[in-house]
Protein backbone atom coordinates (compact mmCIF):
# COMPACT_ATOMS: atom_id res chain seq x y z
CA UNK A 1 0.00 0.00 0.00
CA UNK A 2 0.98 3.90 0.00
CA UNK A 3 1.96 5.23 2.90
CA UNK A 4 2.71 8.97 3.40
CA UNK A 5 4.00 10.54 7.08
CA UNK A 6 4.30 14.20 8.26
CA UNK A 7 3.78 15.10 11.81
CA UNK A 8 0.14 16.47 12.86
CA UNK A 9 0.96 19.66 14.31
CA UNK A 10 3.70 22.12 14.65
CA UNK A 11 3.90 25.15 16.34
CA UNK A 12 6.70 28.09 16.15
CA UNK A 13 7.43 31.72 16.60
CA UNK A 14 7.19 34.21 14.32
CA UNK A 15 10.38 35.10 12.26
CA UNK A 16 11.61 31.44 13.22
CA UNK A 17 12.26 29.15 10.73
CA UNK A 18 10.10 25.68 10.57
CA UNK A 19 10.43 22.32 8.90
CA UNK A 20 7.93 20.10 7.93
CA UNK A 21 9.03 16.62 7.19
CA UNK A 22 7.70 14.04 5.07
CA UNK A 23 8.11 10.13 4.45
CA UNK A 24 6.68 8.26 2.05
CA UNK A 25 6.42 4.41 1.41
CA UNK A 26 5.24 4.34 -2.15
CA UNK A 27 5.94 1.67 -5.17
CA UNK A 28 6.48 4.05 -7.91
CA UNK A 29 7.00 6.85 -6.61
CA UNK A 30 7.12 9.78 -9.38
CA UNK A 31 7.25 13.33 -7.56
CA UNK A 32 6.69 14.96 -3.95
CA UNK A 33 4.58 18.12 -3.64
CA UNK A 34 3.35 20.40 -1.02
CA UNK A 35 0.56 22.56 -0.78
CA UNK A 36 -0.85 24.82 1.80
CA UNK A 37 -4.61 25.38 2.99
CA UNK A 38 -6.06 27.69 5.31
CA UNK A 39 -8.68 27.14 7.14
CA UNK A 40 -11.95 27.19 4.93
CA UNK A 41 -10.21 27.89 1.74
CA UNK A 42 -8.84 25.95 -1.03
CA UNK A 43 -5.64 24.10 -0.88
CA UNK A 44 -2.72 25.83 -3.04
CA UNK A 45 0.18 24.69 -4.48
CA UNK A 46 3.35 25.44 -2.88
CA UNK A 47 6.01 23.10 -4.88
CA UNK A 48 7.00 19.75 -6.43
CA UNK A 49 10.11 18.19 -6.66
CA UNK A 50 11.29 15.41 -8.76
CA UNK A 51 14.58 15.26 -8.70
CA UNK A 52 17.01 15.62 -5.72
CA UNK A 53 17.86 18.52 -3.71
CA UNK A 54 16.35 21.75 -2.67
CA UNK A 55 13.97 24.16 -4.42
CA UNK A 56 13.91 27.18 -3.45
CA UNK A 57 10.90 29.76 -3.76
CA UNK A 58 10.92 32.92 -2.01
CA UNK A 59 10.79 32.42 1.82
CA UNK A 60 9.87 28.44 1.32
CA UNK A 61 12.23 25.76 0.15
CA UNK A 62 11.29 22.22 -0.50
CA UNK A 63 13.60 19.15 -0.54
CA UNK A 64 13.29 15.68 -1.92
CA UNK A 65 15.74 12.96 -1.12
CA UNK A 66 14.40 10.06 -3.51
CA UNK A 67 17.19 7.38 -2.17
CA UNK A 68 15.79 7.71 1.53
CA UNK A 69 12.03 8.34 0.29
CA UNK A 70 12.02 11.56 2.07
CA UNK A 71 11.38 15.25 1.58
CA UNK A 72 10.31 18.13 3.50
CA UNK A 73 9.36 21.72 3.30
CA UNK A 74 11.55 24.67 4.88
CA UNK A 75 9.38 28.34 5.65
CA UNK A 76 11.34 31.09 6.78
CA UNK A 77 11.01 34.41 7.95
CA UNK A 78 7.93 32.56 9.68
CA UNK A 79 4.82 35.07 9.50
CA UNK A 80 1.55 34.88 11.43
CA UNK A 81 -0.53 34.84 8.20
CA UNK A 82 2.04 31.26 7.39
CA UNK A 83 -0.81 29.59 10.35
CA UNK A 84 -2.12 26.99 8.21
CA UNK A 85 -2.17 23.26 7.39
CA UNK A 86 0.56 21.96 4.99
CA UNK A 87 -0.07 19.10 3.22
CA UNK A 88 3.08 16.89 1.62
CA UNK A 89 1.70 14.75 -1.46
CA UNK A 90 2.98 12.33 -4.08
CA UNK A 91 2.06 11.28 -7.91
CA UNK A 92 3.09 7.70 -9.29
CA UNK A 93 4.95 6.89 -12.74
CA UNK A 94 1.68 4.81 -13.57
CA UNK A 95 -1.32 7.51 -12.03
CA UNK A 96 0.34 10.91 -13.51
CA UNK A 97 -3.30 12.95 -12.58
CA UNK A 98 -3.62 11.15 -9.23
CA UNK A 99 -2.17 12.64 -5.69
CA UNK A 100 -1.94 10.71 -2.71
CA UNK A 101 -1.92 13.36 0.38
CA UNK A 102 -0.54 12.73 3.68
CA UNK A 103 -2.88 13.34 6.57
CA UNK A 104 -1.53 17.16 6.60
CA UNK A 105 0.91 19.52 9.21
CA UNK A 106 -0.81 21.82 11.08
CA UNK A 107 1.44 24.75 11.80
CA UNK A 108 0.44 27.52 14.54
CA UNK A 109 2.62 30.54 14.16
CA UNK A 110 2.35 32.33 17.56
CA UNK A 111 4.09 36.25 18.08
CA UNK B 1 -8.64 33.74 -15.74
CA UNK B 2 -11.42 32.80 -13.48
CA UNK B 3 -10.07 30.05 -10.74
CA UNK B 4 -11.93 26.81 -10.60
CA UNK B 5 -15.82 26.86 -9.78
CA UNK B 6 -17.77 24.64 -7.84
CA UNK B 7 -21.77 24.56 -7.05
CA UNK B 8 -23.13 23.93 -4.69
CA UNK B 9 -20.61 25.52 -2.15
CA UNK B 10 -23.21 23.99 0.46
CA UNK B 11 -26.10 21.60 1.08
CA UNK B 12 -27.67 19.23 3.26
CA UNK B 13 -28.70 16.15 2.20
CA UNK B 14 -30.55 12.71 3.81
CA UNK B 15 -29.60 9.61 3.91
CA UNK B 16 -30.38 7.59 0.78
CA UNK B 17 -30.70 10.26 -1.21
CA UNK B 18 -28.21 11.24 -3.79
CA UNK B 19 -26.53 14.28 -4.75
CA UNK B 20 -24.73 15.46 -8.25
CA UNK B 21 -21.80 18.31 -7.73
CA UNK B 22 -20.63 20.14 -10.19
CA UNK B 23 -17.08 21.64 -11.44
CA UNK B 24 -16.23 24.39 -13.68
CA UNK B 25 -12.09 23.99 -14.59
CA UNK B 26 -9.60 27.12 -15.61
CA UNK B 27 -10.04 28.24 -18.65
CA UNK B 28 -7.62 25.57 -20.95
CA UNK B 29 -7.53 22.97 -18.53
CA UNK B 30 -8.28 19.55 -19.60
CA UNK B 31 -7.72 17.68 -16.44
CA UNK B 32 -10.31 18.13 -13.57
CA UNK B 33 -9.85 15.54 -10.60
CA UNK B 34 -12.30 15.36 -7.77
CA UNK B 35 -10.91 14.90 -3.86
CA UNK B 36 -12.85 14.25 -0.74
CA UNK B 37 -11.45 15.81 2.08
CA UNK B 38 -12.42 14.76 5.75
CA UNK B 39 -11.15 15.56 9.45
CA UNK B 40 -10.35 11.74 9.85
CA UNK B 41 -9.56 10.55 6.66
CA UNK B 42 -7.49 14.15 5.29
CA UNK B 43 -7.77 14.62 1.42
CA UNK B 44 -8.79 11.37 -0.38
CA UNK B 45 -8.49 10.66 -4.64
CA UNK B 46 -11.79 9.72 -6.22
CA UNK B 47 -11.25 10.04 -9.88
CA UNK B 48 -9.75 11.95 -12.47
CA UNK B 49 -11.06 13.04 -15.90
CA UNK B 50 -9.28 14.16 -18.76
CA UNK B 51 -10.77 14.46 -22.42
CA UNK B 52 -14.07 13.14 -21.19
CA UNK B 53 -12.30 9.91 -20.13
CA UNK B 54 -11.53 8.80 -16.44
CA UNK B 55 -7.57 8.58 -16.12
CA UNK B 56 -7.68 7.59 -12.75
CA UNK B 57 -10.12 6.37 -10.04
CA UNK B 58 -9.18 6.04 -6.42
CA UNK B 59 -10.97 3.26 -3.68
CA UNK B 60 -13.95 4.75 -3.57
CA UNK B 61 -17.25 2.39 -3.66
CA UNK B 62 -19.42 2.06 -6.72
CA UNK B 63 -21.91 4.86 -5.37
CA UNK B 64 -19.16 7.54 -6.07
CA UNK B 65 -19.41 8.17 -10.35
CA UNK B 66 -18.26 11.07 -12.14
CA UNK B 67 -18.27 12.50 -15.75
CA UNK B 68 -16.71 15.16 -18.05
CA UNK B 69 -18.16 16.87 -20.81
CA UNK B 70 -16.84 18.64 -23.79
CA UNK B 71 -16.06 21.65 -22.52
CA UNK B 72 -13.86 20.14 -19.71
CA UNK B 73 -17.30 21.16 -16.51
CA UNK B 74 -17.15 17.75 -14.83
CA UNK B 75 -19.89 16.51 -12.66
CA UNK B 76 -20.04 13.88 -9.98
CA UNK B 77 -22.55 11.85 -8.53
CA UNK B 78 -23.14 10.20 -5.34
CA UNK B 79 -26.04 7.83 -5.25
CA UNK B 80 -27.72 6.32 -1.79
CA UNK B 81 -26.05 8.56 0.43
CA UNK B 82 -24.55 8.24 4.43
CA UNK B 83 -23.95 9.74 7.08
CA UNK B 84 -20.16 8.71 6.27
CA UNK B 85 -20.17 10.98 3.05
CA UNK B 86 -20.44 14.41 4.85
CA UNK B 87 -17.17 15.93 3.90
CA UNK B 88 -16.05 18.89 1.53
CA UNK B 89 -15.85 17.61 -1.98
CA UNK B 90 -12.98 19.47 -3.84
CA UNK B 91 -12.45 19.53 -7.45
CA UNK B 92 -8.99 20.81 -8.48
CA UNK B 93 -8.24 21.14 -12.50
CA UNK B 94 -4.77 20.97 -14.46
CA UNK B 95 -3.39 21.39 -18.01
CA UNK B 96 -2.64 18.10 -18.42
CA UNK B 97 -1.16 15.39 -16.07
CA UNK B 98 -0.28 16.99 -12.94
CA UNK B 99 2.41 14.59 -12.55
CA UNK B 100 3.92 16.13 -15.74
CA UNK B 101 3.15 20.24 -14.66
CA UNK B 102 3.43 20.26 -11.38
CA UNK B 103 0.28 22.10 -10.14
CA UNK B 104 -2.95 21.15 -9.32
CA UNK B 105 -5.77 24.29 -8.98
CA UNK B 106 -8.32 23.81 -6.43
CA UNK B 107 -11.56 25.38 -6.07
CA UNK B 108 -12.94 26.00 -2.48
CA UNK B 109 -15.28 23.20 -2.55
CA UNK B 110 -18.61 22.01 -1.68
CA UNK B 111 -19.83 20.85 1.70
CA UNK B 112 -22.27 18.05 1.52
CA UNK B 113 -23.87 17.38 5.04
CA UNK B 114 -25.47 14.08 5.18
CA UNK B 115 -28.45 13.99 8.18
Amino acid sequence: GQNIDQPTEMTATEGAIVQINCTYQTSGFNGLFWYQQHAGEAPTFLSYNVLDGLEEKGRFSSFLSRSDSYGYLLLQELQMKDSASYFCAVTLYNQGGKLIFGQGTELSVKP
Amino acid sequence: KAGVTQTPRYLIKTRGQQVTLSCSPISGHRSVSWYQQTPGQGLQFLFEYFSETQRNKGNFPGRFSGRQFSNSRSEMNVSTLELGDSALYLCASSESSVANTGELFFGEGSRLTVL
